[in-house]
């Protein structure tokens, strides 16, 4: 079972901000960098932040991560029809010396 | 442009061993962790296993280790995975991921199309 927690689902309306929390430990993300992902329905995930809120070329910066002890938050802001997705944040963990995901998110957009 | 084609899955029974493979391109292989990331049908992503760039270092999920084997050959910019005593709970679409910087866990800024493997006997 996963060692990072994320609520499964999550919805907002278009042009909404919503966000995403992500709980671990202190061997995960209270001592590493957090990662977040997206996933499209029938697609490989897609790296949307990386090492202190950096995103990939081409991730627009409506997306922003925020961290907090052993705690993250996914923020998208001016939610949009095609941001529906699954997101995952994920860590590396010391204590497992593996890299762990989160349990996974539902975002709908209504 | 960084690409990377899994080859290998397929249907193998209980106990069964299988050979995975991801070809790259697009990048200078060497230079970088590579991983391996399952999702079973309808569940959450996974981690299995990570490579260093050199392939002096490898890392296993508590749940196939003693089991599969990740390798690299940097001359064929191609990692493998090998699985052994397979079960049905590593069924699953098997993700070849390429590390963000040389080490391992930077986070996975490219994915391959996936390759499913199905245990059923």
């Amino acid at each position: 079972q996963s060692v990072l927690t994320q609520p499964p689902s999550a919805s907002g309306t278009p042009g909404q901000r919503v966000t995403i929390s992500c709980s671990g430990s202190s061997s995960n993300i209270g001592n590493n960098y957090v990662y977040w992902y997206q996933q499209l329905p029938g697609t490989a995930p897609k790296l949307l932040i990386y090492r202190n809120n950096q995103r990939p070329s081409g991730v627009p910066d409506r997306f922003s991560d925020s961290e907090s002890g052993t705690s993250a938050s996914l923020a998208i802001s001016g939610l949009r029809s095609e941001d529906e997705a699954d997101y995952y944040c994920a860590a590396w963990d010391d204590s497992l010396s593996a890299y762990v995901f989160g349990t996974g998110t539902k975002l709908t957009v209504l | 442009e960084v690409q990377l084609l899994e080859s290998g899955g397929g249907l193998v029974q209980p106990g069964g061993s299988l050979r995975l493979s991801c070809a790259a391109s697009g990048f200078i292989f060497s230079s970088y962790a590579m991983s391996w990331v399952r999702q079973a049908p309808g569940k959450g992503l996974e981690w299995v296993s990570a490579i260093s760039g050199s392939g002096g270092n490898t890392y296993y999920a508590d749940s196939v280790k003693g089991r599969f084997t990740i390798s690299r050959d940097n001359s064929k910019n191609t990692v493998y995975l090998q699985m052994n005593s397979l079960r049905a709970e590593d069924t699953a679409v098997y993700y070849c991921a390429k590390d963000h910087a040389p080490e391992t866990g930077t986070g996975f800024d490219s994915w391959g199309q996936g390759t499913l493997v199905t245990v059923s006997s």
